[in-house]
């Protein structure tokens, strides 16, 4: 199975911050690489699918990046709406794994 | 309104079964591979099942091999997974989400969960 890290497994940051998580894949997988928003209660939801494609609907504060192993999400502005916490998923072969997930809280 | 919607949930002794099932709206659901994840609460979101459009074609995670089955019946628009030999590990809210195939620019196909339900909860205990 293809294991997912992600880094940091928390921050604390403030709205209108810039923010970059870090995701990386044990092997390389090239462009596959989907990141997901969960706020707390709540189902997660699509952000970016293809490294650095950005779903329908979702603010273009959000973007994507990287292949092969190392991925980022930058959030260029951080709003209320963004404190949640943030996981990376590999749709590169089954399983489909997911990265541990990063919490984004109010500093 | 485009919408999964869970149901099945609840409490069961270990050893026990439970079937879930998923409901979808708003969409041709037959055109959709559907995905079963699992999260217990507090920690990270698990892959555990996944199914082929037509039904013909299924995946599990190595947890539950054996003991889940996901199935699915597409006139009534419905996923299903059965799940035997539940255990405490099996605890967990249980999302069913669908899976949309992209682009991109090299024309290469990828995928996505891009939608989900709001989950059902399963609780296995004495």
């Amino acid at each position: 199975d293809i294991q997912m890290t992600q880094s940091p497994s928390s921050l604390s940051a403030s709205v209108g911050d810039r923010v970059t998580i870090t995701c990386r894949a044990s092997q390389s997988i090239s462009s596959y690489l989907n990141w997901y928003q969960q706020r707390p209660g709540k189902a997660p939801k699509l952000l970016i699918y293809a490294a650095s494609s950005l779903q329908s609907g979702v603010p273009s504060r959000f973007s994507g990046s990287g292949s092969g192993t190392d991925f980022t999400l930058t959030i260029s502005s951080l709003q209320p709406d963004d404190f949640a916490t943030y996981y990376c998923q590999q749709s590169y072969t089954t399983p489909r794994t997911f990265g541990p997930g990063t919490k984004v809280d109010l500093q | 309104e485009v919408q999964l919607v869970e149901s099945g949930g609840g409490l069961v002794q270990p050893g026990g079964s439970l079937r879930l099932s998923c409901v979808a709206s708003g969409f041709t659901f037959s055109t959709y591979w559907m995905h079963w994840v699992r999260q217990v609460p507090g920690k990270g979101l698990v892959w555990v099942s996944s199914i082929n459009s037509d039904g013909t074609s299924t995946d599990y995670a190595d947890s539950v091999k054996g003991r889940f089955t996901i199935s699915r019946d597409n006139a009534k628009n419905t996923l299903y997974v059965q799940m035997n030999s539940l255990r405490a590990g099996d605890t967990a809210v249980y999302y069913c989400a669908r899976d949309s195939f992209y682009y991109d620019s090299d024309g290469y196909q990828h995928d996505a969960f891009d939608m989900w339900g709001q989950g059902t909860m399963v609780t296995v205990s004495s």
